[in-house]
């Protein structure tokens, strides 16, 4: 079974510009939920969509937005980069089953904003 | 709002000792979910346990175990027989329950970098 992929790994951008990143959850999969990572701030939920809608959302600005499709491939993406917008952003999809509760994570994409 | 602090930042184990990660948490919430994350420097978040509210029995996975204690909102993770490969920084995890199953959410304390010294 294929694990959660994120695409790209790593990603350079310049401030003001925007960018997408992609997760594709576990076949399977419905829930996708995604973090940022930093050093100074941790870890920090951003979103969760589940059956193509946001179900949760984390205390982000409108900068950061996302959506899901019908096979449960999630993209984010964030406008008007700011250099504290560089950061690792990980990917988690989970089965949603009824008491299952088990977040698979992605190996992340590394954003830098220069 | 529901907070996790972990209050070390580090800690060093020498290989096949046991080591203790302290983890408390705080919510007004009584159906809920908590978990260990080991994050090694690939940078995978993996799921080392994991404990439901409502059990009170100690979750337990080979060498991790945790101690539990739901009054004090204490959620620590203990790692016997510590190996090389336990090298990682290791986040403890808070998700609320809801009907049918769990939000989804998970809130992340700051982290713990062990090292397990050979």
């Amino acid at each position: 079974k294929a694990g959660v992929t994120q695409t790209p790994r790593y990603l350079i951008k310049t401030r003001g510009q925007q960018v997408t990143l992609s997760c594709s959850p576990i076949s399977g999969h419905r829930s996708v939920s995604w973090y940022q990572q930093t050093p100074g701030q941790g870890l920090q939920f951003l979103f969760e969509y589940f059956s193509e809608t946001q179900r949760n959302k984390g205390n982000f600005p409108g900068r950061f937005s996302g959506r899901q499709f019908s096979n449960s491939r999630s993209e984010m993406n964030v406008s008007t980069l700011e250099l504290g917008d560089s950061a690792l952003y990980l990917c988690a999809s989970s089965s949603d089953g009824e008491m299952n509760t088990e977040a698979f994570f992605g190996q992340g994409t590394r954003l830098t904003v220069v | 709002a529901q907070t996790v602090t972990q209050s070390q930042p580090e800690m060093s184990v020498q290989e096949a000792e046991t080591v203790t990660l302290s983890c408390t948490y705080d919510t007004s919430e009584n159906n809920y979910y908590l978990f260990w994350y080991k994050q090694p420097p690939s940078r995978q978040m993996i799921l080392v346990i994991r404990q439901e509210a409502y059990k009170q029995q100690n979750a337990t996975e080979n060498r991790f175990s945790v101690n539990f204690q739901k009054a004090a909102k204490s959620f620590s993770l203990k790692i016997s027989d510590s190996q090389l490969g336990d090298t990682a920084m290791y986040f403890c995890a808070f998700m609320t329950g809801r009907n049918g199953g769990a939000t989804n959410k998970l809130i992340f304390g700051t982290g713990t970098l062990l090292a397990v010294q050979p």
